[in-house]
């Protein structure tokens, strides 16, 4: 199945540390991505992972991958008001032109 | 240039209307591709054209017709459509991995 489930949102202060949650069922997931969406506009791509690794960092972006429970998770350290968006994870099954599965979508809100 | 632009960024129209929407890239990707996105969702796949030649076409109604004049064009004819097709459609672009996604265009049918 392609069901991808994000939990709905998330609410920090400014300053902390932020973790989004994304599970999945398709276990032939190969490159599995987060993005990014604020208000209206459309989506920004912000880190992406092979399924053969099991974390990837990027400044402020921290990304671990249990393949075996199927679970994707990104980290935001020091989370500042601009990073209040929607995230999306995503996933496609194979390099080359695959469609890219989406997650339901985690709105976050930092408060300063 | 590492941009999708899609053209217009907002579109009301008519239910008897036919009108297109643009998208570009000069990344020299080989993919492009529409997505539909209604409003707290996530986007969904439409179309996707590799190497200018349609490769997917996810069940999408007649009344959108993708076109890919060439390697850095992309349009979406629109005709017909209902109340219901109201929402923010993207085109994205790819070339092996991570997707390079539009601003996209607020469509909004009356």
């Amino acid at each position: 199945g392609e069901d991808v489930e994000q939990s709905l949102f998330l609410s920090v202060r400014e300053g902390d540390s932020s973790v989004i949650n994304c599970t999945y069922t398709d276990s032939s997931s190969t490159y599995l991505y987060w993005y990014k969406q604020e208000p209206g506009a459309g989506l920004q791509l912000l880190t992406y992972i092979f399924s053969n690794m099991d974390m990837k960092q990027d400044q402020r972006l921290t990304v671990l991958l249990n393949k075996k429970d199927k679970h994707l998770s990104l980290r935001i350290a020091d989370t500042q008001t601009g990073d209040s968006a929607i995230y999306f994870c995503a996933y496609q099954r194979d390099t080359g032109f695959q469609k890219l599965v989406f997650g339901t979508g985690t709105r976050l809100l930092v408060s300063p | 240039d590492t941009e999708v632009t899609q053209t217009p960024k907002h579109l009301v129209m008519g239910m008897t209307n036919k009108k297109s929407l643009k998208c570009e890239q000069h990344m020299g990707h080989r993919a492009m591709y529409w997505y539909k996105q209604k409003a707290k969702k996530p986007p969904e796949l439409m179309f996707v054209y590799s190497y200018e030649k349609l490769s997917i076409n996810e069940s999408v109604p007649s009344r959108f017709s993708p076109e890919c004049p060439n390697s850095s064009l992309l349009n979406l004819h629109l005709h017909a459509l209902q109340p219901e097709d109201s929402a923010l459609y993207l085109c994205a672009s790819s070339q092996d991995t991570g997707y390079t996604f539009g601003s996209g265009t607020r469509l909004t049918v009356v």
